[in-house]
């Protein structure tokens, strides 16, 4: 059971805007940066969005990051079948004093 | 270009020991903590810990999960960190990626190997 709540799953199909929640508490998304990571099948882990809504330099404005209260969400605009992947959140959590991950979000272009 | 690097992982059976290394290049290795990552066949990411650098006295923090069972080293000559994993358990079977941590707040993690697996099977 993982600290921070994902949807195991997404779908959309290409060209659309698909947006996926990231569920926590007050000792970490609450009270502390929100990060994102994509994982292409086969891959390692790629950060996607740093502070909350920030994007490393190579990550397409299409990818959008948020968070309000003990919730963060990421945003995908004018999806593309190469955005297939599982997507992270993750926070740093006070209580634990480490990061936490949320369960991953399955992404299907359809 | 920022290059990690792991390598020990194995075979092991439940209660063994393992070592596992991240060799790092392409970057100022001094300046970065390095955390290790999980994960499980199918399953979800997991922070394992970290060490720090010089400036923290090397000071290493772990999961709840491995504290006790699991060390960290690291020789900044080499550029290198190793994880020492002790009475392993069968739940410790994953791909374990070796990770550069940012100057960024939180779990910024801006690099990352291609990961080294760790089976613990009888």
């Amino acid at each position: 059971q993982s600290v921070l709540t994902q949807p195991p799953s997404a779908s959309a199909t290409p060209g659309q805007r698909v947006t996926i929640s990231c569920s926590g508490s007050s000792s970490n998304i609450g009270s502390n940066y929100v990060y994102w990571y994509q994982q292409v099948p086969g891959a390692a882990p790629k950060l996607l969005i740093y502070t909350n809504n920030q994007r490393p330099s190579g990550v397409p404005d299409r990818f959008s990051g948020s968070r309000s209260g003990t919730s963060a969400s990421l945003a995908i605009s004018g999806l593309r079948s190469e955005d297939e992947a599982d997507y992270y959140c993750a926070a740093w959590d006070d209580s634990l004093r480490g990061p936490v991950f949320g369960g991953g979000t399955k992404l299907t272009v359809l | 270009e920022v290059q990690l690097v792991e390598s020990g992982g194995g075979l092991v059976q439940p209660g063994g020991s393992l070592r596992l290394s991240c060799a790092a290049s392409g970057f100022t290795f001094t300046a970065h903590y390095i955390d290790w990552v999980r994960q499980a066949p199918g399953k979800g990411l997991e922070w394992v810990g970290r060490i720090g650098n010089k400036v923290n006295n090397y000071h290493a923090d772990f999961a709840a999960s491995v504290k006790g069972r699991f060390t960290f080293s690291r020789d900044d000559s080499t550029n290198s960190v190793y994880l020492q994993l002790k009475s392993l358990k069968t739940e410790d079977t994953a791909l374990y990626y070796c990770t550069r941590e940012g100057h960024r707040d939180g779990p910024d993690f801006d690099y990352w190997g291609q990961g080294t697996l760790v089976t613990v099977s009888s």
